[in-house]
């Protein structure tokens, strides 16, 4: 069971709206950064948004990131085909003596 | 550009131990975190430790239990991670990943991540 809760799967047509969420508590999200990455078939994770909304330099404008108290949201606009991937938020978990803590991913299928 | 290379995974039995490497170059090493975390087949991510700059403190994953041991060297820009008492749960994708600062904590995680190496523990 991951601590971040997200859907196991999502899906839009070309051109569409897609929005991921990513649930977790006071320790996580509510009082901390979250992260988001992207990971193709095969291949690495990629930072796709970081401290909660920040882009890095290459990341298409059609990716953003929100979060309101224990949840957050990552938006694509205008999805296309290779927006086909895995997303898994993270986040700092200040419990224990600290840990990093992810999402159980979500799958986005193209139609 | 920022590359990281890790090796050291391979076939190995329960009980035994390895040590993954991560080479980094194209950025400043020794003034970043450092993290391993671990994909098994067809799951999730999972975080394994992270080493702060300096090199500062550790921090391990509750799952660890005292097996897994963090290290780096800013001479050689590598990162290990040393597992000992190999289980078949550990079998995984172990990816190496930079931090986004000098300490992977509350504002700053991974940024840049390696293509991994692969740890399969069986008899």
């Amino acid at each position: 069971q991951s601590v971040l809760t997200q859907p196991p799967s999502a899906s839009g047509t070309p051109g569409q709206r897609v929005t991921i969420s990513c649930s977790g508590s006071s320790s996580n999200i509510e009082t901390n950064y979250i992260y988001w990455y992207q990971q193709l078939p095969g291949t690495a994770p990629k930072l796709l948004i970081y401290r909660n909304d920040q882009r890095p330099s290459g990341v298409p404008d059609r990716f953003s990131g929100s979060k309101s108290g224990t949840s957050a949201s990552l938006a694509i606009n205008g999805l296309r085909s290779e927006d086909e991937s895995d997303y898994y938020c993270a986040a700092w978990d200040d419990s224990l003596s600290g840990h990093v803590v992810f999402g159980g991913g979500t799958k986005l299928t193209v139609l | 550009e920022v590359q990281l290379l890790e090796s050291g995974g391979g076939l190995l039995q329960p009980g035994g131990s390895l040590r993954l490497s991560c080479e980094a170059s194209g950025f400043n090493f020794r003034q970043y975190a450092m993290s391993w975390i671990r994909q098994a087949p067809g799951k999730g991510l999972e975080w394994v430790s992270s080493i702060d700059n300096g090199p500062g403190p550790t921090n391990y994953a509750d799952f660890v239990k005292g097996r897994f041991t963090i290290l780096r060297s800013d001479s050689k820009s590598t990162v290990y991670l040393h597992i000992y008492d190999l289980r078949p749960e550990d079998t995984a994708v172990y990816y190496c990943a930079k931090g986004l600062a000098g300490a992977v904590t509350g504002p700053d995680l991974m940024d840049f991540w390696g293509q991994g190496t692969l740890v399969t523990v069986s008899s």
